[in-house]
């Protein structure tokens, strides 16, 4: 079976400060892809990053990053010098055997 | 279309009440899913199709759902005798293929259904 762990329900910093999303996941694939996706208030969700179960490499674009452990079974996301448009919920996901499974979100809210 | 598109956006129903929610997916994209969002919480699976076919509807939450989607594009999600439990943002995605792992899904606005 397949599961995508949240464990941050709800997130509120200030504006600049960094803060990072837990992701944690349970699958019996060996290849896989995770994803993140961000729902603004206007209840879109928008595709952020995907990563496969073969690479580790972390990556950066801008103020975003993702570290991928495989050891830990862990995805996790940072935001770097937070901005209130970041205001958003966050879902992490998982894709295996076809099924896309989602994580149940963390709220995150900046503060000006 | 250019993005996923749902009709309607907003469906305010009486309980008991049969409603029709309809997803027109992305052009060429294979794969087409269903998701509910209750207020506050995560996104629940309900279905998925590769072509017209539904490989996966382990996801429904009672024999009131059902879907179905023709000439492998538009779908269409029922919910029969609605309760107010039913309530919820249903939301669809789509994907160019259900096979292959690395294909992201494409969402689309949803649709609010309010049964009162």
């Amino acid at each position: 079976a397949q599961k995508v762990t949240q464990a941050q329900t709800e997130i509120s910093v200030v504006e600049k400060e960094d803060v990072t999303l837990d992701c944690v996941y349970e699958t019996r694939d060996t290849t896989y892809y995770l994803f993140w996706y961000k729902q603004p208030p206007s209840g879109e969700l928008v595709f952020l990053i995907r990563r496969n179960s073969f690479d580790e490499q972390n990556e950066i674009s801008g103020r975003y990053s993702w570290n991928f452990q495989k050891s830990t079974s862990s995805f996790n996301f940072t935001i770097t010098a937070s901005q209130v448009v970041d205001s958003a919920v966050y879902f992490c996901a998982l894709r295996g055997a076809q099924k896309l499974v989602f994580g149940q979100g963390t709220r995150l809210t900046i503060n000006p | 279309g250019a993005g996923v598109s749902q009709s309607p956006s907003n469906k305010v129903t009486e309980k008991g009440k049969d409603v029709e929610l309809r997803c027109d997916p992305i052009s060429g994209h294979t794969a087409l899913y269903w998701y509910r969002q209750s207020l506050g919480q995560g996104l629940e699976f309900l279905i998925y199709f590769q072509g017209n076919s539904a490989p996966d509807k382990s996801g429904l939450p009672s024999d009131r759902f059902s879907a179905e989607r023709t000439g492998g594009s538009v779908s269409t999600l029922t919910i029969q005798r609605t309760q107010q439990e039913d309530s919820a943002v249903y939301l669809c995605a789509s994907s160019l293929t259900a096979s292959r792992v690395n294909t992201e899904a494409f969402f689309g606005q949803g649709t609010r259904l309010t049964v009162v």
